[in-house]
């Protein structure tokens, strides 16, 4: 079964700083998705960025980029800039190629930007 | 685009009584998903439609649960004889019918949180 471990239950950044969350995934497969979804208090769930696996390149968008690690079974976000509007709840999840696109999420991240 | 809505916000209701929430996905996007997520933790899927057919079902999809589509549009999702466990936040999502299903982002709607007394 395809399991996603986030480790880090809370992190915290300094604004303007960079922050790196972790996330590993075990799975038998090699055709799948990655994703990093944003959860702010009591807001909508928002995709942040998507890494195809068979893509060697990482994916960026803005100030979100991934480290995407396939033997490891490793793919972490770095936030560049941190924004106080960055702080939420953030979940890695996964999803294989010949599903029915459910997602499987790990159990987050929260993260505090303090001014 | 008006994004996925959910109905209600929070529903409270003492145990043994039946729920029922409602999602409408984004217009047009053929494809709903329902997850629950507890205090802590990630979602966790429940159950995926493609228009109106139920195509997968989560076991944590016990028989007291059940979804519907009847027209592919909106989706219900009503528990019978609610236990403490089900306590949860209830989402909904769905995606574009373009492509391979795996491949589009799913878009989420706001929740709906069932607090059971």
């Amino acid at each position: 079964a395809q399991t996603v471990t986030q480790s880090q239950p809370e992190m915290s950044v300094q604004e303007a700083e960079t922050v790196t969350l972790s996330c590993t995934y075990d799975t038998s497969e090699s055709d799948y998705y990655l994703f990093w979804y944003k959860q702010p208090p009591s807001r909508q769930m928002i995709l942040v960025i998507r890494q195809e696996a068979y893509k060697q390149q990482n994916a960026t968008e803005n100030r979100f980029s991934v480290n995407f690690q396939k033997a490891a079974k490793s793919f972490s976000l770095k936030i560049s800039d941190s924004q106080l509007g960055d702080a939420a709840m953030y979940f890695c999840a996964y999803r294989y190629v010949g599903s029915q696109g459910n997602l499987i999420f790990g159990k987050g991240t929260k993260l505090s930007v303090k001014p | 685009d008006t994004g996925v809505s959910q109905n209600p916000r929070h529903k409270i209701t003492k145990r043994g009584q039946n729920v029922t929430f409602r999602c409408d996905p984004i217009s047009e996007h053929n494809r709903l998903y329902w997850y629950r997520q507890t205090l802590g933790q990630g979602p966790e899927f429940l159950t995926y439609f493609q228009n109106e057919a139920q195509l997968e079902k989560s076991r944590l999809l016990s028989d007291r649960f059940s979804a519907e589509r009847p027209k592919g549009s909106f989706s219900t999702l009503e528990i019978q004889r609610t236990e403490q466990g089900d306590s949860a936040m209830y989402l909904c999502a769905s995606s574009d019918n373009r492509g391979l299903v795996s491949n589009q982002p799913q878009h989420f709607g706001d929740g709906t949180r069932l607090s059971i007394l």
